[in-house]
């Protein structure tokens, strides 16, 4: 079975702050992690994927396999950045699916 | 075309209504499914489909009826819904083989029960 788990609902912090959202999963295989933003009454829009180790709107994540991790970390947050944040993680094999963690809202304030 | 789009956007249907949620892709994406959201819930998922064949139901209630007519389109029929059925269904595909790029998410369409 797949388990992400993030366990921070809501999440404040002031612009310019360094932004840290957690997420620990569980997964027998070797897992594909992904980091997924929802902006108020917009689509699912994808963030990250740790495969590519990119940095995106100034984020990053690293997969700690030892910890099994996927932490998403920004140095200075921006307001624009306030939004709903889902890591997820897919399967892999014949019948791929991604199995999303509960999310953390983050607020940035002015 | 790198969008999954989904019709219509919002829906308010009766319980004895039968509708249906339509999906279409054109990335080339064998792999499709069906999600439901509630307000301020992580999507969850309903249907898997591989290569136009159903390969995941997740116990989701008979009333709720997937189809995939080919490799771009995907539909969800609707029959008898109760209150509860109201959320936000989300349409996304992926690749299928491969490393994947990511699941693509439609904007989804907003169901209403009455």
């Amino acid at each position: 079975a797949q388990r992400v788990t993030q366990p921070e609902k809501l999440l404040s912090v002031f612009k310019g702050a360094p932004v840290e959202l957690k997420c620990n999963y569980s997964y027998s295989g070797s897992p594909e992690l992904f980091w997924y933003v929802q902006y108020s009454r917009q689509r699912l829009q994808l963030l990250l994927r740790h495969i590519s180790r990119e940095s995106i709107k100034g984020f990053t994540a690293d997969l700690n396999k030892g910890e099994t991790s996927f932490h998403l970390k920004k140095p200075f947050a921006q307001e624009e950045d306030s939004a709903m944040y889902y890591c997820a993680l897919s399967s892999s094999g014949s019948a791929r699916q991604l199995t999303f963690g509960s999310g953390t809202q983050l607020t940035v304030l002015p | 075309d790198t969008e999954v789009t989904q019709t219509p956007k919002h829906l308010v249907m009766g319980m004895t209504n039968k509708k249906s949620l339509k999906c279409e892709q054109h990335m080339g994406h064998r792999a499709m499914y069906w999600y439901k959201q509630k307000a301020k819930k992580p999507p969850e998922l309903m249907f898997v489909y591989s290569y136009e064949k159903l390969s995941i139901n997740e116990s989701v209630p008979s009333r709720f009826s997937p189809e995939c007519p080919n490799s771009s389109l995907l539909n969800l029929h609707l029959h008898a819904l109760q209150p509860e059925d109201s959320a936000l269904y989300l349409c996304a595909s992926s690749q299928q083989t491969g490393t994947p790029y990511g699941y693509t998410f439609g904007s989804g369409t907003r169901l209403t029960v009455v």
